[in-house]
């Protein structure tokens, strides 16, 4: 079946740690997205790449970093500098000339 | 960036009841996106609307696309327990980024 793919659904880091979150799609989608959820407020994009080997900043980027090596991933690298990390992070990908994104089920970090 | 206006953040209705929810912006923009998520879940994509009065039906839900290209509303018909959840609007933008509405909390009581 063609999807979004997130791994993994919960994952646990200490404060101080770097900690990546996979994101992969077999849509043949050119963009795939980041965005971060927090309780109670809608999705705030953090990084976009609109094709292989590009990538662009969003509203909230500092202290995240992400690579576009493959179509197919976009992995999301939360960083020590991410000040306030503990997040439901949702990937997004659309195909071209539109505007319609789709979601893949989320990432639960939680950092203690 | 520019902002979304969703209403209401909440509703707590009785099963059969029917919804109306809607999104509005200050600038105009050609696409109006209505998602569903359930809690710990992605948002899954409900309704796309892509022209400005245009009307668009899902099973029991129906959005509009405002003449005005500002706004857009999204109605759900007899409800059921199983339409719990968050309904997001989202409006297309430059680079194709969405904006997203804050979300409208949806409780149905059996």
């Amino acid at each position: 079946d063609g999807g979004i793919t997130q791994s993994p659904k919960y994952l646990f880091r200490k404060e101080g740690q770097n900690v990546t979150l996979s994101c992969e799609q077999n849509l043949n989608h050119d963009a795939m997205y980041w965005y971060r959820q927090d309780p109670g407020q809608g999705l705030r994009l953090i990084y976009y790449s609109q094709i292989v080997n590009d990538f662009q900043k969003g509203d909230i980027a500092e202290g995240y970093s992400v690579s576009r090596e493959k179509k197919e991933s976009f992995p999301l690298t939360v960083t020590s500098a991410q000040k306030n990390p503990t997040a439901f992070y949702l990937c997004a990908s659309t195909g071209s000339s539109t505007d319609t994104q789709y979601f893949g089920p989320g990432t639960r970090l939680t950092v203690l | 960036g520019q902002q979304l206006n969703q209403s209401p953040q909440s509703m707590f209705i009785q099963e059969g009841e029917d919804v109306s929810m809607n999104c509005t912006s200050s600038s105009i923009f050609n696409t109006w996106l209505w998602y569903k998520q359930e809690p710990g879940e992605g948002p899954v994509l409900l309704i796309a609307l892509y022209k400005a009065g245009e009307l668009t039906s899902n099973g029991r839900l129906t959005a509009q696309f405002g003449i005005t290209r500002k706004d857009s509303f999204l109605n759900i018909s007899a409800s059921i327990p199983s339409d719990v959840g968050i309904y997001f609007c989202a409006r297309g933008g430059s680079n194709y980024k969405l904006t997203f509405g804050k979300g409208t909390l949806l409780t149905v009581n059996p």
